[in-house]
This record gives structure tokens, C-alpha cells and sequence, in this order.
């Protein structure tokens, strides 16, 4: 039991190029989550998927686009990375919205050039 | 969704001692959850207390809540330099399902 994994761990991007960040849990859960974490601040939500095949926007969603490509997986892209996107990126999930515990995945750490 | 305020935003103890944060939020809440976040790691969820709970313990963390103040405690007990640390509380109140993380409280436990 895994938990929740994302992939890569560390990644470098020039401004503009694109990436996706992958997200799997093996937990069976419903709902996922993707947050950014910036050096001295809290989490802030970017999107969210409050069950398969249902995707909605957070706090800061602008230059983010989201799949829930099935249950298990939920991917974050980056069309065109700019520099005030270099952070930390953490997936998450919990089995039915709030009244759940989320389970954070190791984050991955994003550096836009 | 609402964001939760800790206080402090940090606290050095020595190890042996007991650290105490605080949360403080704006409207009415369904639960509150507290997480830690280990130095480059992701969250891990400590406990979370319910809106008609009071105080709730689990191992050396002893959480409690008091709706009339909107605020909610977090006390860990006999504290190791392994609990060094950033706290987050997250109080949650609506019917959606996102969790809003403040700046958290950053622990660090002196050998």
C-alpha cells in the first residue's frame, strides 16, 4: 500500500516550456487535490476533483489545467511554466470530501527558469 | 472554505517540555484538523475534532476546540526533538470539499 506517490520528485523547466505532474493513490479514495506550497506559506488549493469524473477550480487555479484521468490517478499540466509558478507541488486525497483525513503525497519540487 | 490562523508562528522549546499552539478561525465549523509537515515532506494528518467535541487525545497530542471562541488548541506533551516541525490547523465549515491551510506554526525541539 503505497499510499499516495507523485512523480518526478524534482524537476526543472525553462519559462514556457509545459510538463505534467502525476498523481496516484491506492487508496480507493473519491476525492483528490492538488496544493502549492511557497517558501513561509500555508498550502493553497489549486484544484480539486470531489469524485471521478468531476474536476473543480481552488484558490489559485490560473496557468493550471487538471485531469482525473480514472479513480486512481489525477494529473496537474503546466501549458506554458512561468517562473512565479516555481514551487512546491503536493497531490492529495481522502475518501469522501471534508469530513475525511487527506493524505498528502511527497510533493514535487518545481524550479521555472 | 476557511482558512485557520496559528499562532504562533514559531516556537523553540527544549525537549522534555510541552508546546502549545493555537487556531483561530471566523465562522462556524463542521470539524478541525490538525496536520504536521516534516521539512521538505508532505502532511500528515495529527487528529481531527469534531464541532460537538470538546477536546480529544491521541498519544502526546491532546487537541481541544471551543466553538464559542473559535479557536482550537494543540498541545504535544513531553516533547522529542522528532516533533520539530511546521503545525497546520484547518478548519472546515461549508459543504464543499476543500480544506484551506494557514501559515502554520513551525516547531523546533532543542536537543
Amino acid at each position: 500500500n503505497a499510499g499516495v506517490t507523485q512523480t518526478p520528485k524534482f524537476q526543472v523547466l525553462k519559462t514556457g516550456q509545459s510538463m505534467t505532474l502525476q498523481c496516484a493513490q491506492d487508496m480507493n479514495h473519491n476525492s483528490m487535490y492538488w496544493y502549492r506550497q511557497d517558501p513561509g506559506m500555508g498550502l493553497r488549493l489549486i484544484y480539486y476533483s470531489a469524485s471521478e469524473g468531476t474536476t473543480d477550480k481552488g484558490e489559485v487555479p490560473n496557468g493550471y489545467n487538471v485531469s482525473r484521468l480514472n479513480k486512481r490517478e489525477f494529473s496537474l499540466r503546466l501549458e506554458s511554466a512561468a517562473p512565479s509558478q516555481t514551487s512546491v507541488y503536493f497531490c492529495a486525497s481522502s475518501k469522501s470530501g471534508l469530513q475525511e483525513t487527506q493524505y498528502f503525497g511527497p510533493g514535487t519540487r518545481l524550479l521555472v527558469l | 472554505s476557511q482558512q485557520g490562523e496559528e499562532d504562533p508562528q514559531a516556537l523553540s522549546i527544549q525537549e522534555g517540555e510541552n508546546a502549545t499552539m493555537n487556531c483561530s478561525y471566523k465562522t462556524s465549523i463542521n470539524n478541525l484538523q490538525w496536520y504536521r509537515q516534516n521539512s521538505g515532506r508532505g502532511l500528515v494528518h495529527l487528529i481531527l475534532i469534531r464541532s460537538n467535541e470538546r477536546e480529544k487525545h491521541s498519544g502526546r497530542l491532546r487537541v481541544t476546540l471551543d466553538t464559542s471562541k473559535k479557536s482550537s488548541s494543540l498541545l504535544i506533551t513531553a516533547s522529542r526533538a522528532a516533533d520539530t516541525a511546521s503545525y497546520f490547523c484547518a478548519p472546515e465549515g461549508g459543504s464543499n470539499y476543500k480544506l484551506t491551510f494557514g501559515k502554520g506554526t513551525l516547531l523546533t525541539v532543542n536537543p
